[in-house]
């Protein structure tokens, strides 16, 4: 079964430090990966999403992440943190088979942005 | 355009009774899943729905269960709540299923609070 861990769960930074968010993934074919942002009282906001078009992904609020498949890793960046970026953050796989398409979370990583 | 819609946005109930659920896809999206998350933890997948066909359950007792009308809203029914049944409740839409990569765009979620 497929699945992903994110390290650390929880994250502090400056602001105008750089973000650096940890998600590995276990799967034995090429995955879907996702990142989603979850703001307080708030459902999950898509940041971004890898399908193998390429390995370095661009995704909304200034937000990347690169695919290393020799490090099965999926690490969230982003060059300068801001307090709007205070949130909690999921890293997720799809599990695609022939009943469905379910997403597969990580336990998340709760990101703190100080003044 | 409206993005996916759920009701209630909150909801006490007690042990033992029955609650239902109710969430409404983006236009055009013909795919519904619904995640349960618990306070702390990522979202996990229960059911998710296409065509009003049953696509793929993840791990929950038969106490759970959902349905899809025709006009691609959803459903989900929890009996015999339990305390731990205590979380979040997101539903989540999609263009179609068994299409790889593609996103799921989640609502704001109906808090559930079992006393």
């Amino acid at each position: 079964a497929q699945s992903v861990t994110q390290l650390g769960s929880h994250v502090s930074v400056s602001e105008g430090a750089l973000v650096l968010l940890r998600c590995n993934y276990s799967s034995s074919v090429p995955p879907y990966l996702f990142w989603y942002v979850q703001y307080p009282n708030q459902g999950l906001q898509l940041l971004l999403k890898y399908t193998s078009a390429a390995t370095l992904v661009k995704g909304i609020n200034g937000f990347e992440a690169e695919f290393k498949k020799s490090e099965t890793s999926f690490h969230l960046t982003k060059p300068s943190a801001h307090m709007s970026d205070a949130a909690e953050y999921f890293c997720a796989v799809s599990d695609l088979n022939q009943a469905g398409t379910a997403l597969i979370f990580g336990k998340g990583t709760t990101l703190s942005v100080s003044s | 355009d409206a993005g996916v819609t759920q009701s209630p946005t909150h909801l006490i109930k007690t042990r033992g009774q029955q609650v239902t659920l109710r969430c409404s896809p983006i236009s055009g999206h013909k795919s519904v899943s619904w995640y349960q998350q618990v306070l702390g933890q990522g979202p996990q997948f229960i059911f998710q729905y296409y065509e009003k066909e049953e696509r793929g359950r993840g791990n929950f007792p038969d106490r759970f269960s959902a349905r899809q009308f025709p006009n691609y809203s959803s459903e989900l029914n929890v009996n015999a709540l339990l305390l731990g049944d205590s979380a979040l409740y997101l539903c989540a839409s999609s263009l179609e299923w068994l299409q790889e990569g593609q996103p799921q765009h989640f609502g704001d979620g109906t808090r559930l609070s079992i006393l």
